[in-house]
């Protein structure tokens, strides 16, 4: 069956240390990735997404993710939290055999303290 | 360029009362996409449209769920009759044609079923 499964349900940091949130997929073949962000009472914005090629993809607000294709895995990262990264942090993934559908994970609430 | 627009923000009713939410996507987005997002999981597909027509509406409970997107542009959701189970915030994404996976979402329906 078709899964995608982000292990940490909630993650804390301090403000100014690096972060990394995981995802891994479960499909038959690579499938497109993405990572979004959802700021309490607001939709969902899309930080970054992972169709081919490079491996290591950059997104908006100092956030990269890298694909791993040995691992399923695709984690996203920063080098330095902001306190204004307090956020719930989606991963998703669109099979290539069938264009349309997204699956969501069930997404990483990460808290920032001083 | 303004975002995708959703209303209400909020809606409580009782159960079994009928319920609508509405979308109005970014301009020239020819694909709309609705879905619920229940507390702590990720957002689920109800029904995607291209232009005015359904591409994809397996997972919506179409015994108590229905959309339209009459004209292209604006849609439609609606729950009748509503059940405490859904409970849940209601999210609309659009997306232009040739780049449907880069979907932009508005800022949800937030319902409660009493």
């Amino acid at each position: 069956a078709q899964s995608v499964t982000q292990p940490d349900i909630h993650i804390t940091v301090s403000e100014g240390a690096s972060l990394e949130l995981r995802c891994n997929y479960s499909y038959g073949a690579t499938p497109y990735l993405f990572w979004y962000v959802q700021s309490p009472g607001q939709g969902l914005q899309l930080l970054l997404k992972y169709f081919s090629g490079d491996t290591l993809v950059q997104g908006i607000k100092g956030f990269e993710a890298e694909f791993k294709r040995s691992q399923s895995s695709f984690n996203l990262r920063k080098p330095s939290v902001h306190w204004s990264d307090a956020a719930e942090y989606f991963c998703a993934v669109a099979p290539t055999n069938t264009g349309n559908q997204f699956y969501f994970g069930t997404g990483t609430s990460l808290t920032v303290i001083p | 360029e303004a975002g995708v627009a959703q209303s209400p923000r909020y809606k409580i009713i009782e159960k079994r009362q009928s319920v609508a939410f509405w979308c109005n996507p970014i301009s020239g987005h020819a694909t709309l996409y609705w879905y619920q997002q229940i507390l702590g999981q990720g957002p689920k597909l109800l029904i995607q449209f291209q232009n005015n027509g359904v591409v994809d509406d397996s997972q919506l409970p179409k015994d108590r769920f229905s959309a339209e997107r009459l004209k292209g542009v604006d849609s439609t959701l609606k729950i009748q009759p509503a059940k405490l189970e859904d409970s849940a915030v209601y999210l609309c994404a659009s997306s232009a044609v040739g780049a449907m996976l880069t979907q932009y979402f508005g800022p949800g329906t937030r319902l409660l079923v009493l």
